[in-house]
């Protein structure tokens, strides 16, 4: 089945060390994004590709960056986690250029930050 | 900027019977689109239903519905005949149609089924 994947499902890190969540797709889809979710809150996109062209989110802090280095794979590195960057991180994808693309999630990467 | 409310963190339906989930949002743009995400404990987001907004007929999806009332900035997500695995986070998201691949979600509601 196509579908969008995310190593590792859970991540640990130790404060201030750098660390990379990756998301992989099989659908083929030109628009991937990033998205973080802390605890019982909504999901709040950090950023997005379309193709190979970047859009970061105004707020988004300069500690978090991604990659991407062909349309099946993308990357988030988070430079110096800080406890405040604990939380689920969300890949998905779409097919974008159309007038509706309904997002397609993957089951995320939980990341602890001790 | 668009924002998206859910004004219900928690709710919880009998097993069998009609439970409607509320969202509110606002925009000052005439064309977008809506969706209801479902978010089931440690898997992954899907979809449940969207409205476009140009639509006035409301979407349905075999057991689920929406009440879209655009005037009011309302979208409200109807399940009936509740079953157990309808136990999950909902959220009700926002799109504009004007080239932002970007959606804004709402803060969710937790929805336990009773058996």
């Amino acid at each position: 089945d196509a579908m969008v994947i995310q190593n590792p499902r859970y991540q640990v890190t130790q404060f201030g060390k750098p660390v990379t969540l990756s998301c992989s797709q099989t659908l083929n889809h030109n628009v991937m994004y990033w998205y973080q979710q802390k605890s019982s809150q909504a999901p709040k996109l950090l950023f997005h590709y379309y193709d190979k062209d970047f859009n970061n989110e105004a707020d988004t802090p300069d500690n978090f960056q991604s990659r991407r280095p062909n349309t099946s794979f993308c990357f988030l590195d988070i430079r110096s986690p800080g406890l405040g960057d604990a939380a689920m991180y969300l890949c998905a994808t779409s097919r974008g250029g159309t007038s509706y693309n309904e997002q397609f999630f993957g089951p995320g990467t939980r990341l602890t930050v001790l | 900027a668009q924002t998206v409310t859910q004004s219900q963190p928690e709710m919880s339906v009998q097993e069998a019977e009609t439970v409607t989930l509320s969202c509110t949002y606002d925009t000052s743009e005439s064309d977008y689109y809506l969706f209801w995400y479902k978010q089931p404990p440690s898997r992954q987001m899907i979809l449940v239903i969207r409205q476009e907004a140009y639509k006035q007929q409301n979407a349905t999806e075999n057991r689920f519905s929406v009440n879209f009332q655009k005037a009011a900035k309302s979208f409200s997500l109807k399940i009936s005949d509740s079953q157990l695995g309808d136990a999950a986070m909902y959220f009700c998201a926002y799109r504009t149609n004007f080239g932002n691949e970007k959606l804004t979600f709402g803060t969710g509601t937790r929805l336990t089924i009773i058996p």
